[in-house]
């Protein structure tokens, strides 16, 4: 266990819907990180946040969405979804402490009908 | 071209083998150097962490980087059927958080 949860574990929605997914980091973890992983693409970084604020920027579509809250937990939301965004997503933490190890949830399955 | 490269396999080995797994990159600025497992299913599980150019073992692992060559490897000594998972190598550069991994490795111990 890595310390990382996420919610839900599984999300089926239609296309065109909206969709939250949720991720608290390790105690202690400023910066969370969120990847998309599909079969076609493998794991692709798409955003970091560090301590609430927006760090860097992947290959994260514009109906997309993240923010960090004060608690340190963040949101990732979907929006207008389509086919093509079934996927996994991950989200990952690390302490940013000059070493760069990024600890994984478990995930969130999205299957869009 | 990707910035990362790995052989999807499948890589199959009988129980007890040591197991060699790589990947290759392109982008000379990585610096920090990653091996995730990950179960079916499952989120990536970080295994080994190296800085730079060189060796570092932990039990059963041992992870290589050569920087002048744009390689690194992971082997696994006395492979285990627990083993059986997907590897993948993840790679960033100083300065930049965010990871750059290969497709992953599919690995299956056979008992």
């Amino acid at each position: 266990d890595s310390g990382v949860t996420q919610t839900p574990k599984h999300l089926i929605t239609a296309t065109g819907q909206r969709v939250t997914l949720r991720c608290s980091p390790r105690s202690g973890d400023l910066s969370v990180y969120w990847y998309q992983q599909s079969l076609d693409q493998g794991l692709q970084f798409l955003i970091q946040y560090y301590n609430g604020e927006e760090r860097a920027k992947g290959n994260i579509l514009e109906r997309f969405s993240a923010q960090q809250f004060p608690d340190l937990h963040s949101e990732l939301n979907l929006s207008s979804l389509e086919l093509g965004d079934s996927a996994l997503y991950f989200c990952a933490s690390s302490d940013t402490t000059g070493m760069n190890e990024q600890y994984f949830g478990p995930g969130t399955r999205l299957t869009v009908t | 071209q990707k910035e990362v490269e790995q052989d999807p396999g499948p890589l199959s080995v009988p129980e007890g083998a040591i197991v060699s797994l790589n990947c290759t990159y392109s982008n000379s600025a990585f610096q920090y150097f990653m091996w995730y497992r990950q179960y079916s299913r499952k989120g990536p599980e970080l295994l080994m962490y190296t800085y730079s150019s060189g060796n570092k073992e932990d039990g059963r692992f041992t992870a290589q980087v050569d920087k002048s060559s744009k390689y690194i490897s992971l082997f696994i000594r006395d492979s285990q059927p627990s083993d059986s998972a997907t590897y993948l190598c993840a790679m960033s550069d100083f300065g930049n958080e965010k990871l750059t991994f290969g497709t992953g490795t599919r690995l299956t111990i056979i008992p």
